[in-house]
């Protein structure tokens, strides 16, 4: 079946470093992908997403690049801090979009940042 | 302001029993989720409703139902509670046509 997967279960980065963390996913239908960041007893927080007519998109601090030619995205986060520490999902629409939008989820990426 | 909320935020029940988990979201927005998360992290989907009515059913098992009485509430029912039901149960909710999903805090159900 379509899966979406990240390279890396456990990332850890210094301080003021830029991550990296990266994701796979098989669905070529897919038009839509999304990070989300999910602290320690929270709920999953958007970060950003982007859509497979660009091929990167900006925020705060952090940006999505997507390749649809390998089918892979990461997410950058700059300047990593203490605060980023969480573990990181990203998530593709598998082409549905509206009322049937199913994101499916990768496994996860567990951000660890050391002082 | 809580833009998805969540009750209770933690759940602690014995097997066979019946139990209800609410959401509600004031984003104005017309279809909610719910999801299940395990003990790995991992997130899938179970329903999603759209203006109150089932969209997606991820072959959930009949002892869960979901219920939506308005846009802005989706409650999740399960009955006969088994061990393998413990997780972390999201609800999410998404404009009509949109794409990004806004997921509540959570509620942590443990089944003994």
């Amino acid at each position: 079946g379509e899966s979406v997967g990240l390279h890396l279960p456990t990332l850890s980065v210094q301080e003021g470093d830029n991550s990296i963390i990266n994701c796979a996913y098989s669905n070529s239908a897919s038009d839509y992908f999304i990070w989300y960041k999910q602290e320690s007893g929270k709920g999953p927080q958007f970060i950003i997403d982007i859509r497979s007519n660009m091929d990167k998109r900006q925020g705060q601090r952090v940006t999505v690049l997507l390749n649809k030619t390998v089918k892979h995205l990461s997410l950058q986060i700059a300047a990593t801090q203490p605060g980023d520490s969480a573990v990181y999902f990203c998530a593709e629409n598998g082409g549905l979009t509206g009322g049937g939008n199913k994101l499916t989820f990768g496994t996860g990426t567990q951000l660890k940042v050391e002082l | 302001d809580t833009a998805v909320s969540q009750t209770p935020k933690y759940l602690v029940t014995q097997m066979g029993n019946d139990k209800s988990i609410k959401c509600e979201q004031n984003l104005g927005h017309d279809t909610m989720y719910w999801y299940k998360q395990d003990s790995k992290k991992f997130l899938k989907i179970m329903f999603s409703y759209n203006n109150k009515e089932l969209i997606i059913n991820e072959t959930v098992p009949n002892r869960f139902s979901p219920k939506s009485p308005d846009k802005a509430h989706l409650n999740l029912h399960i009955n006969s509670l088994e061990l393998g039901d413990s997780a972390v149960y999201f609800c999410a909710s998404s404009q009509d046509g949109g794409d990004t999903q806004y997921f509540g805090p959570g509620t942590r159900l443990t089944v003994l």
